[in-house]
């Protein structure tokens, strides 16, 4: 099975501009997180998507918005970018969404904003 | 003080050593995670641990629920294991909601 992708891989955007990433899941999969890692603040959770609902949404400003798609594929969207959102972004996918899943990651996009 | 905390920070050994990395936690979990991200930024779920002991090849990964604290150790270290391990912690009622530790940068010299 192919793993967990994600596009583009690499990003450069200005200040105010807004940016579209993309994940797709492992196949069978219907559970997408996403995380936002950092040098100052480390990984933190952005949100979890299953079913196409958004189940769980971390301590970040509006700005920040995602979906997913009937097939299970996932776009995040932040609007209004600030220097501060450079950042690798890391999608990962698992078969449901209960506690003891294993979350698989993709290899990450990386976003500079100028 | 954050919710999952790990030492050390940074930790360089020669090759052959066991290695062992710390992760306490202050939360109730339903899971204990241990990740491994090398360069360019790919992560690999190397353990999910809810009690007792894990090993696979030469890591193994331990946890004491009592205590909140779990180990991740790696025997007979190699080069090829140097790399960044972040263990994340999964709550009772969060879902697939990680908290993530900061991370312990592994370098092991041949």
């Amino acid at each position: 099975k192919a793993g967990v992708t994600q596009t583009p891989r690499y990003l450069i955007k200005t200040r105010g501009q807004q940016v579209t990433l993309s994940c797709s899941p492992i196949s069978g999969h219907r559970s997408v997180s996403w995380y936002q890692q950092t040098p100052g603040q480390g990984l933190q959770f952005l949100f979890e998507y299953f079913s196409e609902t958004q189940r769980n949404k971390g301590n970040f400003p509006g700005r920040f918005s995602g979906r997913q798609f009937s097939n299970s594929r996932s776009e995040m969207n932040v609007s209004t970018l600030e220097l501060g959102d450079s950042a690798l972004y890391l999608c990962a996918s698992s078969l449901g969404a209960g506690v003891q899943e294993t979350q698989y990651f993709g290899p990450g996009t990386r976003l500079l904003v100028l | 003080k954050n919710e999952v905390e790990q030492s050390p920070q940074n930790l360089t050994a020669q090759e052959g050593e066991f290695i062992t990395i710390n992760c306490s936690y202050s939360v109730g979990i339903s899971a204990l995670h241990w990740l491994q991200q090398h360069p360019g930024g790919g992560i690999v779920s190397l353990f999910m641990l809810s009690s007792g002991k894990k090993k696979h090849g030469r890591l193994i990964a331990t946890i004491n629920i009592q205590e909140k604290h779990s180990s991740l150790h790696i025997t007979a270290s190699h080069p090829r294991d140097s790399a960044v391990y972040i263990c994340a912690a999964r709550g009772y009622t969060s879902g697939s909601r990680l908290t993530f530790g900061e991370g312990t940068q592994l370098t092991v010299n041949p």
